[in-house]
């Protein structure tokens, strides 16, 4: 049973930048698409991007330019960066993991990881 | 961007059926999925590819999609039923997935 799970500070300052990690504990994880997907009551479910170790990533428009998820295949973990972080930041952010042939449907997600923006 | 419309709730007696809705502009040209989260959990896909049922999912979870309206029925609704339900499809003219707002069931 595919099972990831999120890890990383549930406190980060306006202005600075989230970090979150999500391990995956089992099978490959170079075979399938791995997504990062938050929710907030103000947003609800917001797509955040994607990594197919295979050879691409891509980013929800409206985040681009302040997203970066990036990978570690030997270590079987995936990674998000969101800088110049607000309030509006604040969510539950879960990683997800795709089918082998695209990004969706989201077929096994991590528990989630509050993280709060707050001085 | 593309936007997913569904109720914000459906309330239904326990062994009757519960429709919830998805309203897109022709959503029915784009493959959906549903996802159901009960409170302080992750969503669990119950529905893929409009009528799909992922392995584990009751046979009482059904799925369709056509014009400008996707469905998810259940039948015979129980009490576990009780959840929020989300419609998701991929906006491939912007490369990314977008959800629906949700839907509240309540089983009376």
């Amino acid at each position: 049973q595919v099972q990831l799970q999120e890890s990383g500070p549930g406190l980060v300052k306006p202005s600075e930048t989230l970090s979150l990690t999500c391990t995956v504990s089992s099978g490959s994880i170079s075979s399938y698409y791995w997504s990062w997907i938050r929710q907030s009551p103000e947003k609800g479910l917001e797509w955040i991007g994607y990594i197919y170790f295979s050879g691409s990533i891509n980013y929800n428009p409206s985040l681009k330019s302040r997203v970066t998820i990036s990978g570690d295949s030997s270590k079987k973990q995936f990674s998000l960066q969101v800088t110049s972080v607000t309030a509006a930041d604040t969510a539950v952010y879960f990683c997800a993991r795709g089918p082998g042939d695209a990004p969706y449907p989201f077929e096994y997600w991590g528990q989630g990881s509050l993280v709060t923006v707050s001085s | 961007s593309y936007v997913l419309t569904q109720p914000p709730s459906v309330s239904v007696a326990p062994g009757k059926t519960a429709r919830i809705t998805c309203g897109g502009n022709n959503i029915g040209s784009k493959s959906v999925q549903w996802y159901q989260q009960k409170p302080g959990q992750a969503p669990v896909l119950v529905m893929s590819y409009d009528n799909r049922r992922p392995s584990g999912i009751p046979e009482r979870f059904s799925g369709s999609n056509s014009g400008n309206t996707a469905s998810l029925t259940i039948t015979r609704v129980e009490a576990g039923d009780e959840a929020a339900y989300f419609c998701q499809v991929w906006d491939s003219s912007r490369g990314h997935a977008v959800f629906g707002a949700g839907t509240e069931l309540t089983v009376l």
